[in-house]
């Protein structure tokens, strides 16, 4: 069960945007959308801001936004904030035998 | 408020046991699938399991088949988490989280419990 893959680190200035890319397979992210994104702080547990590739759960800014394309999907924020400093995962749905992967994690720096 | 409570880790050496326990409260619970996501230190999420909303199926990492089981009481609003054999890797942050089903959407988080694996 190979994770996704993930740049381990990104950055941007408050205002600017910022995208993270989520590299999987014909097995996973290219089957199926089901591509889920989750922000987590340091000490704290993780928080779903994306869904079914596109869709945002209620309460979480419209500033982040997912697509997809083949293989890879993608999550872009836009309008940097400070809070927004944190680790970025990609989770795809893999089928039934191996159900569930998570990417690497990216960790995002607001300079 | 949905509220995720994780309880049960601790210290154990390798090719001991332990159970962890999740209870969940503002949600209708057995309308959910449940999952364990688990987190090494400095590393980054991992799924280890999920169930099914009446316990009729089952999912599992690859690493951990054979050795951990998943069970759920709707009665009690608990899901629980049996590890044997357990070995340093897999030390980590457990967490217990709503959903994770065929919808792949782990919604609600509890703020997890170590499990540390050592001699």
């Amino acid at each position: 069960q190979s994770a996704l893959t993930q740049p381990a680190s990104v950055s941007g200035s408050p205002g600017q945007s910022i995208t993270i890319s989520c590299t999987g397979t014909s097995s996973d992210v290219g089957s199926y959308n089901l591509v889920s994104w989750y922000q987590q702080h340091p000490g704290k547990a993780p928080k779903v801001i994306i869904y079914d590739v596109i869709k945002r759960p209620s309460g979480v800014s419209n500033r982040f936004s997912g697509s997809k394309s083949g293989n890879t999907a993608s999550l872009t924020i836009s309008g940097l904030q400070a809070d927004d400093e944190a680790d970025y995962y990609c989770c795809s749905y893999a089928g039934s035998i191996t159900f569930v992967v998570f990417g690497g994690g990216t960790k995002l720096t607001v300079l | 408020e949905v509220q995720v409570v994780e309880s049960g880790g601790g210290l154990v050496q390798p090719g001991g046991s332990l159970r962890l326990s999740c209870a969940v409260s503002g949600i209708f619970f057995s309308n959910y699938w449940m999952s364990w996501v688990r987190q090494a230190p400095g590393k980054g999420l991992e799924w280890v399991a999920n169930i099914k909303q009446d316990g009729s199926e089952k999912h599992f990492v690859d690493s951990v088949k054979g050795r951990f089981t998943m069970s759920r009481d709707n009665a009690k609003n608990s899901v629980y988490l049996e590890m044997n054999s357990l070995r340093d890797e897999d030390t980590a942050v457990y967490y217990c989280a709503t959903g994770g089903g065929y919808d792949l959407i782990f919604e609600n988080w509890g703020q997890g419990t170590l499990v540390t694996v050592s001699s």
